[in-house]
């Protein structure tokens, strides 16, 4: 069975600092991996998709790469801002019928003016 | 915006009411979901639609019941919940099942007596 999981649960940084959030997975034959970012109350925005077959991706100051072989992938964030406040949830698809993501607990991230 | 809409957004029941959420895309999408997202548990699937098939039930309690009547709708229809059951459910939508982005409402936020 797939787990996610993502450390650290909470990050508290400056504004203007560069974020990292980590995230693995216990099975590498996945389909793809999906960054989401999550506001208070509210549903979840898609952030980035990661094909198996891809290293990285990037938009804006977005950047997230993945290491299938190890089952990992980190979502950089250059230069936080207050705005960046929010959870980020990583998901992994996994390789069977239907389109079946698996969630970590997410990172929830506080960026202080 | 992403295109989902859900309603209500907050609903109060207690566990003999009925009642049912409400999901509708315009996106011109042919997969469906239902997620479940409690406090303190990652988000889970309960159910994905494809061209208004069910195509996965994540061993999802008979009192959800969903139903898919075309491709832009979808519906969970509620009965003799527990307390338990509170939680924010999400739906979303993607192009086809398989390896796209999801696209998520705004959730409801729910709540049983």
């Amino acid at each position: 069975k797939q787990e996610v999981t993502q450390i650290p649960a909470a990050l508290s940084v400056p504004e203007g600092e560069n974020l990292v959030l980590n995230c693995s997975f216990t099975d590498s034959a996945i389909y793809n991996l999906q960054w989401f970012r999550q506001d208070p109350g509210k549903g979840l925005t898609s952030l980035l998709l990661i094909q198996s077959s891809q290293r990285e991706q990037t938009s804006g100051r977005l950047n997230a790469s993945l290491d299938k072989s190890s089952g990992r992938s980190t979502l950089y964030i250059a230069a936080s801002q207050p705005g960046d406040s929010a959870t980020y949830l990583c998901a992994v698809e996994i390789k069977a019928a239907g389109n079946k993501l698996t969630f970590g607990g997410g990172t929830r991230v506080l960026v202080k003016p | 915006e992403t295109g989902v809409t859900q309603t209500p957004r907050h609903l109060v029941m207690g566990m003999t009411n009925k009642k049912s959420l409400k999901c509708e895309q315009h996106l011109g999408h042919n997969a469906m979901y239902w997620y479940k997202q409690s406090a303190k548990k990652p988000l889970e699937l309960m159910f994905v639609y494809n061209f208004k098939e069910q195509t996965e039930n994540n061993s999802v309690p008979s009192r959800f019941s969903p139903e898919c009547p075309n491709s832009s709708h979808l519906f969970l229809h509620l009965h003799t919940l527990q307390p338990e059951d509170s939680a924010l459910y999400l739906c979303a939508s993607s192009r086809n099942p398989g390896g796209e982005t999801q696209y998520f409402g705004p959730g409801t936020r729910l709540l049983v007596l």
